[in-house]
């Protein structure tokens, strides 16, 4: 079945360092991809998407490309903020079923001054 | 615009309770999906909601069971409360029935079960 698989965290990087998070998929088909974030005691937002193989979703800094040929869809930022310190969900969306969302496992991102 | 608002904030039951979680979807959106957050996991899919009727269904036991009302805003039921129910329960609304629309979630409500 589909499944979407993290790097286990925590991730701890001093501000201004660059930043990965690895992303790698199962899927049939041709999924949408997602980047969620979620900070303390919130719900999950919405922080960059790419619906379709090479596309490149990006948005506050963030960036991730939808490499099919590798099913990844890794997220990078050039240079990290304190207020970046969050839990970071990958997700696809399973179109032969609702569109249901399948999120990984999350990603524990904490920057120090 | 109105993002998707859920209600109560936190909640806690005792065993073997039932409890009813409440989401307002965001304006223009007709279709809600609820997810179940465990400690520490990512979110599993229970069910979606699309113009009133559900549309798909996770992993879950009859037990959980929702509704959708006309105004497309949902209510998730938890029947026998167990322990292991103790998450933080995730709405998603989107704009459309169509599968590759993007959802977008409320704050949560956060269910201890005691």
């Amino acid at each position: 079945g589909n499944s979407v698989t993290q790097m286990e965290g925590p991730v701890t990087l001093s501000e201004e360092a660059f930043l990965t998070i690895n992303c790698t998929y199962t899927a049939t088909g041709y999924p949408s991809l997602f980047w969620y974030v979620q900070y303390p005691g919130e719900g999950l937002q919405l922080l960059l998407k790419a619906t379709k193989a090479d596309d490149k979703g990006s948005n506050k800094g963030f960036e991730a490309t939808y490499r099919k040929e590798t099913t990844s869809f890794h997220l990078e930022k050039g240079s990290v903020q304190v207020s970046d310190s969050a839990v970071y969900f990958c997700a696809l969306s399973d179109r032969s079923n609702t569109g249901k969302l399948i999120f990984g496992q999350g990603t524990t991102l904490q920057v120090k001054p | 615009e109105t993002g998707v608002t859920q209600s109560p904030t936190h909640l806690i039951k005792t065993r073997g309770q039932q409890v009813t979680l409440r989401c307002s979807s965001q304006s223009g959106h007709n279709t809600v999906s609820w997810y179940q957050q465990a400690l520490g996991q990512g979110p599993q899919f229970i069910f979606q909601y699309y113009r009133e009727e559900e549309n798909g269904r996770g992993n879950f036991p009859p037990r959980f069971s929702g509704l959708q009302f006309p105004n497309y805003s949902s209510e998730l039921n938890v029947n026998a409360l167990e322990l292991d129910d103790s998450a933080l329960y995730l709405c998603a609304s989107s704009s459309s029935g169509r599968r590759e629309d993007t959802q977008y979630f409320g704050p949560g409500t956060r269910l201890t079960v005691l």
